[in-house]
């Protein structure tokens, strides 16, 4: 079993709506939270980064991080079909010399 | 642009061959950090380097290496390789820690 599980999807939303994508993971010692869009052909981007438990807002993105469940979410507000990328989720337990990352989950926001 | 610049972006060579990918960090950044991704892996760590020295290892095969030179750019070699080392390489530098790093565009190999 992977660290970091994230479902593939294809997940498609019409233009507007609010879109939530999720991952799970099993080591406790996680600490550090990242989200990452990729394009395709693209490197990935930093998006969101958070630290331990709580919420983040960042526009019309929102992080959650909830580490009793090892649950975290990405909430993206008001889609645009300029969202339509991978979502990547990435996690670091503090040692600083790497990610572990979800496989990505691809999203379709279709106007 | 991420500031973090890897060539070739595309490079396609015969099975048992040996390449060369070469990664510039962005300007001051002392740590370079090498990914591979495969439609069935996902983004894997491979290595990471810190100013010259190489500071952690991930899933890196030993037909892999790699280098960070004095004026920080970072090569990844592969050698003898195999149609399952086709994918995207990504290269990441960061000022220090993995969780301020930015990546760059990727370089595609294809082996055939």
């Amino acid at each position: 079993q992977k660290e970091v599980e994230q479902d593939p999807g294809p997940l498609s939303v019409p233009e507007g709506a609010i879109v939530s994508l999720n991952c799970t993971y099993s080591n406790s010692a996680f600490q550090y939270f990242m989200w990452y869009r990729q394009y395709s052909r693209k490197g990935p981007e930093l998006l969101m980064y958070t630290y331990s438990s709580g919420n983040k807002e960042d526009g019309r993105f929102t992080a959650q991080v909830d580490k009793s469940s090892k649950y975290i979410s990405l909430f993206i507000r008001d889609s645009q079909p300029s969202d339509s990328a991978t979502y990547l989720c990435a996690m670091d337990p503090n040692s600083g010399y790497a990610l572990n990352f979800g496989k990505g989950t691809s999203l379709l926001v279709t106007p | 642009d991420s500031g973090v610049t890897q060539t070739p972006k595309h490079l396609i060579t015969a099975t048992g061959q040996r390449v060369t990918l070469r990664c510039s960090p962005r300007s001051g950044d002392l740590s370079v950090y090498w990914y591979q991704q495969s439609l069935d892996q996902g983004l894997q760590f491979l290595i990471q380097y810190y100013n010259g020295e190489e500071r952690a290892k991930g899933n890196i095969l030993e037909r892999f290496s790699a280098q960070q030179f004095p004026d920080l750019h970072s090569e990844l070699n592969l050698s003898s390789l195999e149609l399952g080392d086709s994918a995207l390489y990504f290269c990441a530098s960061s000022p220090d820690r993995a969780t301020e790093a930015f990546f760059g565009q990727g370089t595609r190999l294809t082996v055939v």
